[in-house]
This record gives C-alpha cells, sequence and structure tokens, in this order.
C-alpha cells in the first residue's frame, strides 16, 4: 500500500537549516508529484510548494521562496524539503503528501506521518 | 493569493444528524479543483474529496460535495462519531494552494 515514512524531529536554533526528507512506498515514484504542507502548533495548514518526482520541477509559495529547497532523489523514491535561515515561527510539523497525479493542480491523497521541527535558541 | 473562508468556525451535532460545512473563495476557483480533508487529534490530514464532489478512496457515500465558483460546501448525512474532526478545505487551481482555516465539527 502507499506509504510516505518522514524523517525524525529536529531541534535548530534561529538561523540554522533543516532538511526533512520523505520516503514513498507502493506506488511508482515518478507518476506522482510530491507537495510540502506545514502546520504551526493549534494552526491550520499551510501550503509550502510542489516539487515535479518526473523532472525535478518545482513551484513555492512567495512566502517561501529563497528560504525553501524541495528535491527529489528517484532512485530511492525519496523526497526532500529544506528550508534555510530558521526563525521561530518556523516551528510546525511539516507534512509531505503525494499529489493525485504528476500536475501542480492535484489534490493531495496520500500524506506522510509529519516531522516536528522546533526552532528556538 | 485566493483567500478561502470557511464557515461556521465550529460545529456542534449530536451523532446522526446532518452537517453542511462551507468554503467561501475570495476569487473563483479553476475548474473546481477544491478539495476537502479530515484532520484527526494528533493525525496527518486525511483527503475526503477532491475535484469539488468526487469522493476519494474509501470514503463513504455518506460525504458529499457540491459547489462551484468562489463557493462550496462539504456534507455528511448522518454524521458518526469516528467523522467528528476538523475539516479543512483547499483550493488547488492556482497557486499557492491555499486551505481554508478548518471548521471543527465536534460532538453536542
Amino acid at each position: 500500500q502507499v506509504q510516505l515514512l518522514q524523517s525524525g524531529p529536529e531541534v535548530k536554533k534561529p538561523g540554522a537549516s533543516v532538511r526533512v526528507s520523505c520516503k514513498t512506498f507502493g506506488y511508482t515514484f515518478i507518476n506522482n508529484a510530491i507537495s510540502w504542507v506545514r502546520q504551526a502548533p493549534g494552526q491550520g495548514l499551510e501550503w509550502m510548494g510542489w516539487v515535479s518526482t518526473e523532472n525535478g520541477n518545482t513551484h513555492y509559495a512567495q512566502k517561501f521562496q529563497g528560504r525553501v529547497t524541495m528535491t527529489t532523489d528517484t532512485s530511492t523514491g525519496t523526497a526532500y524539503m529544506e528550508l534555510r535561515s530558521l526563525r521561530s515561527d518556523d516551528t510546525a510539523m511539516y507534512y509531505c503528501a503525494r499529489a493525485s497525479w504528476w500536475e501542480l493542480e492535484a489534490s493531495l491523497d496520500y500524506w506522510g506521518q509529519g516531522t516536528l521541527v522546533t526552532v528556538s535558541s | 493569493d485566493i483567500v478561502l473562508t470557511q464557515s461556521p468556525g465550529t460545529l456542534s451535532l449530536s451523532p446522526g444528524e446532518r452537517a453542511t460545512l462551507s468554503c467561501r473563495a475570495s476569487q473563483t476557483v479553476s475548474y473546481t479543483h477544491i478539495a476537502w480533508y479530515q484532520q484527526k487529534p494528533g493525525q496527518a490530514p486525511r483527503l475526503v474529496m477532491y475535484g469539488t464532489s468526487s469522493r476519494a478512496t474509501g470514503i463513504p457515500e455518506k460525504f458529499s460535495g457540491s459547489g462551484s465558483g468562489t463557493d462550496f460546501s462539504l456534507t455528511i448525512n448522518r454524521v458518526d462519531p469516528e467523522d467528528f474532526a476538523v475539516y479543512y478545505c483547499q483550493q488547488y487551481g492556482s497557486s499557492p494552494h491555499t486551505f481554508g482555516q478548518g471548521t471543527k465539527l465536534e460532538i453536542k
């Protein structure tokens, strides 16, 4: 069955970078893009961006442009999200989610379990 | 950016009642690209509805979606205890793919 398994929790200091991984199982990796969504404690969902698993093309929310990089490794079926220049308000649960197909305009049909990133001095 | 406003913020119902959740967009959503997600405490979101009115895999027929343009809704006929959760709408027709702030469906 389809599964997305994310890396473990991270604690970072302000100004540092974090890289979250998302390993996929149970389907052909390049057939579905990956999106990243975050959720601050007690808050709603925030879409961060999208990466094509077919060609590596990316589309980031303007808010994160210049600070985020989303990549994929087709040899292992793994997606990565790196966020730089961390601030305290980046403290959140970060989710990877499988897009329902390879295009940008897609709903998110399977989700990882989430990775808690805590930014604290 | 398209802003999605969900109402009500909290919906208190008894099991067996009908739930109607609303999602209003600040601009027309392309191709009815609206999805709904269910999130229970401590869990990742789960896709419930996509393309406005198509149920995701494993979602029972009591869930239905409708709408077009800027007004969309999710209806749950005869709410069961496992349906109580927070529901988010999302538009994925234009970037960024924004979410609504959520409607909490709670037991009355």
